[in-house]
């Protein structure tokens, strides 16, 4: 099982906002940046936030992160049939000197 | 632009050992921590291992550690990975990634910005 927390599926209609999670511990979220990347079908994942909340050029702000504590969350807002993907959280864990992934989260744009 | 292209994947027999290449362009490689990321068939992300810019310092997940090495020739942009005993659980897409931040921010490396397509592992005799 993964060290982060993500569930399996979220899904909402299009023009809609959904909030995605992610769960972890102080030797992981608590104490550092997350990052968030989305992947599509086929496609290599894609960067869409780091540093809990930055955005790379490029990327919409329709998209956008936050952390509390040991949790973290990626806002999509205005949902368009392309945000059908797979979202991944990550960070670092200081307990095992490791990049950490959550298990992912499909998003079905009805 | 960033772009980052792997290569050797393929099929291999159980046990046996393989090299995978990452050639970086667009960007100044020595500059930046470089990781590798696999995906089995219908699975999640596997982060598998990271390494420095200066190609000293290097983290590997547990499940990879004294089986998989990483390396980079900072003088050719290339980026490896050596796999060793392959096992039908390593069949997978690797990927390579570059860091976010120059020299990693002085921190771990840690913030995937740029990804390569991947490059398909089969495992099978």
């Amino acid at each position: 099982h993964s060290v982060l927390t993500q569930p399996p599926s979220v899904s909402a209609a299009p023009g809609q906002k959904v909030t995605l999670s992610c769960s972890g511990s102080t030797s992981n979220i608590g104490n550092h940046y997350v990052s968030w990347y989305q992947q599509v079908p086929g496609a290599a994942p894609k960067l869409l936030t780091y540093d809990n909340n930055g955005r790379p050029s490029g990327i919409p702000d329709r998209f956008s992160g936050s952390k509390s504590g040991t949790s973290a969350t990626l806002g999509i807002t205005a949902l368009q049939p392309g945000d059908e993907a797979d979202y991944y959280c990550a960070t670092w864990d200081s307990s095992l000197s490791a990049v950490v992934f959550g298990g992912g989260t499909k998003l079905t744009v009805l | 632009q960033v772009r980052l292209v792997e290569s050797g994947g393929g099929v291999v027999e159980p046990g046996r050992s393989l090299r995978l290449t990452c050639i970086a362009s667009g960007f100044i490689f020595r500059d930046y921590g470089m990781h590798w990321v696999r995906q089995a068939p219908g699975k999640g992300l596997e982060w598998l291992a990271v390494i420095w810019n200066d190609g000293i310092r290097r983290e590997y997940a547990d499940s990879v550690r004294g089986r998989f090495t990483i390396a980079r020739e900072n003088s050719k942009n290339a980026l490896f990975l050596y796999m060793d005993s392959l096992s039908a659980d390593d069949a997978a897409v690797y990927y390579c990634a570059r860091d976010l931040f120059h020299s990693c921010r002085s921190s771990p490396c840690y913030e995937m910005g740029y990804w390569g397509r991947g490059t398909l592992l089969t495992v099978s005799s």
